[in-house]
């Protein structure tokens, strides 16, 4: 299967910061990758489509100012969580893929 | 939007049992996965089935895609095999269920 990786595995910020979260698809270009926020004990949520060279597209409810996503090449897309609240800590993992969707190991997000 | 129900949401085994997962989907899909998350959050893909089945090992699914459902089964289950199983359809961006827990006991 194809292999895509996350970076970073977990991280701690302090409120009022910004944190850049980082998916790449290693043996293989996408033009499209997909963000997921997983609260704890509950399920992955679709946060937004991010499209290589073209904006993302956000799901209903997800503000696209607080999470700002770049597709910069074919095979990465970053997710920054803008002026971090304790709210925003969560679980988030990017998948990517043609027809099978493969995740990153997901990154642990803490807002202090 | 489509809906997606698992159950059981939570099971517990003791090791060596049989188990069987449903995922029921509300509306015809071209795409279902089902995925493992281990204790870590990675998502381990299991198998790639809109429709037919499909062996690997231990596990095994059936997909009926006219009835809308999917069954993931898992013979003689071992502790390692804990965790949270997810169904997943949809094409590009995935529409998760809740997820089932199992829990397998020495």
């Amino acid at each position: 299967g194809a292999v895509v990786s996350q970076h970073p595995s977990r991280v701690i910020c302090k409120s009022g910061t910004s944190v850049k979260i980082e998916c790449r698809s290693l043996d293989f270009q996408a033009t499209t990758m997909f963000w997921y926020r997983q609260f704890p004990k509950q399920s992955l949520m679709l946060m937004a489509t991010s499209n290589e060279g073209s904006k993302a597209t956000y799901e209903q409810g997800v503000e696209k100012d607080k999470f700002l996503i770049n597709h910069a090449s074919l095979t990465l897309s970053t997710l920054t969580v803008t002026s971090a609240h304790p709210e925003d800590s969560s679980f988030y993992i990017c998948s990517a893929g043609r027809a099978e969707a493969f995740f990153g190991q997901g990154t642990r997000l803490t807002v202090v | 939007g489509i809906q997606v129900e698992q159950s059981p949401p939570d099971l517990i085994l003791q090791e060596g049992a049989n188990s069987t997962l449903r995922c029921n989907f509300s509306d015809s899909v071209n795409n279902l996965q089902w995925f493992h998350q281990n204790p870590w959050g990675q998502l381990i893909n299991l198998f790639y089935i809109p429709s037919g089945t499909k062996q690997n090992g231990r596990l095994s699914a059936t997909t009926v895609a006219t009835e809308r459902y999917s069954l993931l089964y898992i013979s003689s289950s071992q502790t390692t095999d804990s965790g949270v199983y997810f169904c997943a359809v949809g094409e590009g961006g995935l529409v998760f269920g809740k997820g089932t827990k199992l829990t397998v006991n020495p």
